[in-house]
């Protein structure tokens, strides 16, 4: 495709239960990011892929966070065991990373409600 | 850790008059981005502009300019000749070169283009 895609563009789950959000990347770029924006706030960074190499995990709120990836492909995120604070948009980006500046393109997000 | 504050939730603007919307930011590097990004409610983020820190002169893209103070750690987006299109959610955001290129966003500036 074109750009980012992301699925389910939105998602209502029950308190409790896990969640899986699918990103695909624009073809060929090797670096992926999770954001979460909360209502009314500013995006906040949760994970980076690059490559083969380890994943920055630093922003990941807690251990029921996870995201995988496989190659330079997709990647899901997965919220275990949903809260109500989890509720937010989760937006992914990708870059293809060949310089000192490397542009994030961003999808759609996913609309997260927790109930 | 950077921060990145925009002090103005919410502001109008006259079709086809010029706004500028504020950004502060705190760091201890030298060498980073600052970005101006754009979210209609499509939720898609848009990038608008952005600058290098190690340039002097101010960044332009059509109808968008930035004011950047370094030395007062200041990024102001003025956009001019404003249009109904203009109408989104703009968010500062600041990218320190090298590492993870995460990026660290303000909370937004809600900005109205009025007819």
């Amino acid at each position: 495709g074109a750009g980012v895609s992301q699925s389910p563009s939105n998602k209502v789950t029950e308190k409790g239960k896990d969640v899986e959000l699918r990103c695909d990347p624009i073809s060929g770029h090797t670096a992926l990011y999770w954001y979460r924006q909360r209502l009314g706030q500013g995006l906040e960074f949760l994970i980076y892929f690059q490559g083969n190499s380890a994943p920055d995990k630093s922003g990941l709120p807690s251990d029921r966070f996870s995201a995988e990836r496989t190659g330079e492909s997709v990647s899901t995120l997965t919220i275990q065991r949903t809260q109500q604070e989890d509720s937010a948009v989760y937006l992914c980006a990708s870059s293809l990373v060949r310089g000192s500046y490397n542009e994030q393109f961003f999808g759609p997000g996913t609309r997260l409600t927790v109930l | 850790a950077q921060t990145v504050t925009q002090s103005q939730p919410e502001m109008s603007v006259q079709e086809a008059e010029t706004v500028t919307l504020s950004c502060t930011y705190d760091t201890s590097e030298n060498n980073y981005y600052l970005f101006w990004y754009k979210q209609p409610p499509s939720r898609q983020m848009i990038l608008v502009i952005r600058q290098e820190a190690y340039k002097q002169q101010n960044a332009t893209e059509n109808r968008f300019s930035v004011n950047f103070q370094k030395a007062a750690k200041s990024f102001s987006l003025k956009i001019s000749d404003s249009q109904l299109g203009d109408t989104a959610m703009y968010f500062c955001a600041f990218m320190k070169q090298g590492g993870s290129e995460k990026l660290v966003f303000g909370k937004g500036t809600k900005l109205t283009v009025n007819p």
